[in-house]
């Protein structure tokens, strides 16, 4: 079975700091691997995904994430933080190696910013 | 502009009613859309596949009985709690598979908030 782990339940970061959020997934097959964003009594806004073409993915928001799976891995990067980047971010794991398939979330990292 | 929309936004019950919640794709079609319950300052657990034309697939844990699904169209999924409790009070999601030209894609809905008082 399909799963993630977030690494941090909260990581906080300066202003114009780089951010980093970590995730580890495990999937017996080739993984559809994406970053969903929830702001405070929102529903989810997607990210970003992978669905193994090029490794390093580009979102929105100036989010990007690269998938290694050496390390089974697809961390979410930006490289410099705003203070409306503060919100809850999932990651998330496809049940069946598509994007049609059901979603397996991670327990999510809240990020917040200090100014 | 949105794909999935969700009706009401939010809610407020007594307990022991029943309340249902919409789940509409907007101009797409889905054959397939989901259901997920979300707990405060907790992630999303899947609770049922809801597939047009067929009963709903639920994971574990999750009553059938309760938590009634319908996907009579295929812009419409419909998620009915029968006998509210104040545990059943959460965010509801749902999500809706919609094909395009690139390929499969699922688009979440804004979500339901109920409250069972």
């Amino acid at each position: 079975a399909q799963s993630v782990t977030q690494l941090g339940s909260h990581v906080s970061v300066s202003e114009g700091a780089l951010v980093l959020l970590r995730c580890n997934y495990s999937s017996s097959v080739p993984p559809y691997l994406f970053w969903y964003v929830q702001y405070p009594n929102q529903g989810l806004q997607l990210l970003l995904k992978y669905t193994s073409a090029a490794t390093l993915v580009k979102g929105i928001n100036g989010f990007e994430a690269e998938f290694k799976k050496s390390e089974t891995s697809f961390h979410l990067t930006k490289p410099s933080a705003h203070m409306s980047d503060a919100a809850e971010y999932f990651c998330a794991v496809s049940d069946g190696g598509s994007s049609a398939s059901k979603i397996i979330f991670g327990s999510g990292t809240r990020l917040s910013i200090r100014p | 502009g949105a794909v999935v929309s969700q009706h009401p936004s939010w809610v407020i019950c007594k307990s022991g009613t029943s309340v249902k919640i919409e789940c509409r794709s907007l101009d797409f079609q889905a054959t397939t859309m989901f259901w997920y319950r979300q707990f405060p300052k907790q992630s999303l657990m899947l609770m049922a596949t809801s597939n047009e034309g067929s009963k709903a697939t639920y994971e574990q844990g999750v009553e059938k009985d309760k938590f009634l699904i319908n996907h009579a169209s295929l812009t419409l999924s419909t998620l009915t709690v029968t006998s509210a409790h104040p545990e059943d009070s959460s965010f509801y999601i749902c999500s809706a598979v919609i094909s395009g030209r690139a390929g499969k894609t699922q688009y979440f809905g804004p979500g339901t908030r109920l409250l069972v008082l």
